[in-house]
């Protein structure tokens, strides 16, 4: 069963709107951590957020804001005013004890900002 | 200098040829992993390793095999290559504790023919 689900598969905006992408995620461990990577066009991936299941404060990086909440299992990434370079695909992913700290990452979410 | 490196970028091979993909650290991590991605489907976890003497099957291990000749590298073979193991592989590596960030390589291109 997916236990990161992005239900987005693709998105696609025009440059300086506000997107965000969500992210749902089921597990039974009450100590996790979940994350968002990038993977522009070029192919590598880049760390761009971490999470841990007790800390449900919202985090903001810049253009970069991200909405944790337990009760929904949710964790959703937003980017402000959006830019060309954002264009990628985004992945969330969860890290559980009980799979090694092994990251289960979601299939992924491909945004595309156009000028 | 790249901290996870990836050996070889590309490959494309025959159906039923061994094939060796090699990762190498130097960030002195003692967790190195590997994943497999697919179009639309994300990454998968294939094998992973804690330390040179503890090595893990991940969710898609069936067709590959793993060595970890030296806590800098972790080595993932597919003894007799199919078509569908054609994918982007990417090794990750991350330090000991709980729930760290990974780093991870730059992807190894495979092509089964």
């Amino acid at each position: 069963a997916q236990k990161v689900t992005q239900a987005q598969t693709e998105i696609s905006v025009v440059e300086k709107e506000d997107v965000t992408l969500d992210c749902v995620y089921e597990t039974r461990d009450t100590t996790y951590y979940l994350f968002w990577y990038k993977q522009p066009p070029s192919g590598e991936l880049v760390f761009l957020i971490r999470r841990n299941s007790f800390d449900e404060q919202n985090e903001i990086s810049g253009r970069y804001s991200w909405n944790f909440q337990k009760s929904t299992s949710s964790f959703n990434f937003t980017i402000t005013a959006s830019q060309v370079v954002d264009s990628a695909v985004y992945f969330c992913a969860l890290s559980e004890a009980s799979t090694g700290y092994a990251l289960n990452f979601g299939k992924g979410t491909s945004l595309l900002v156009t000028p | 200098d790249a901290d996870v490196t990836q050996t070889p970028r590309n490959r494309i091979t025959k159906t039923g040829k061994r094939i060796m993909l090699e990762c190498s650290q130097t960030k002195g991590h003692d967790r190195m992993y590997w994943y497999r991605q697919d179009p639309g489907l994300g990454l998968r976890l294939i094998y992973y390793s804690f330390d040179v003497k503890d090595i893990n099957k991940g969710e898609i291990s069936d067709g590959y095999s793993v060595s970890r000749q030296a806590q800098a590298k972790f080595s993932l073979s597919l003894e007799s290559a199919i078509p569908n193991q054609t994918a982007l592989y990417f090794c990750a590596t991350s330090p000991s504790g709980t729930h760290n960030e990974q780093f991870f390589g730059p992807g190894t291109r495979l092509t089964v023919l």
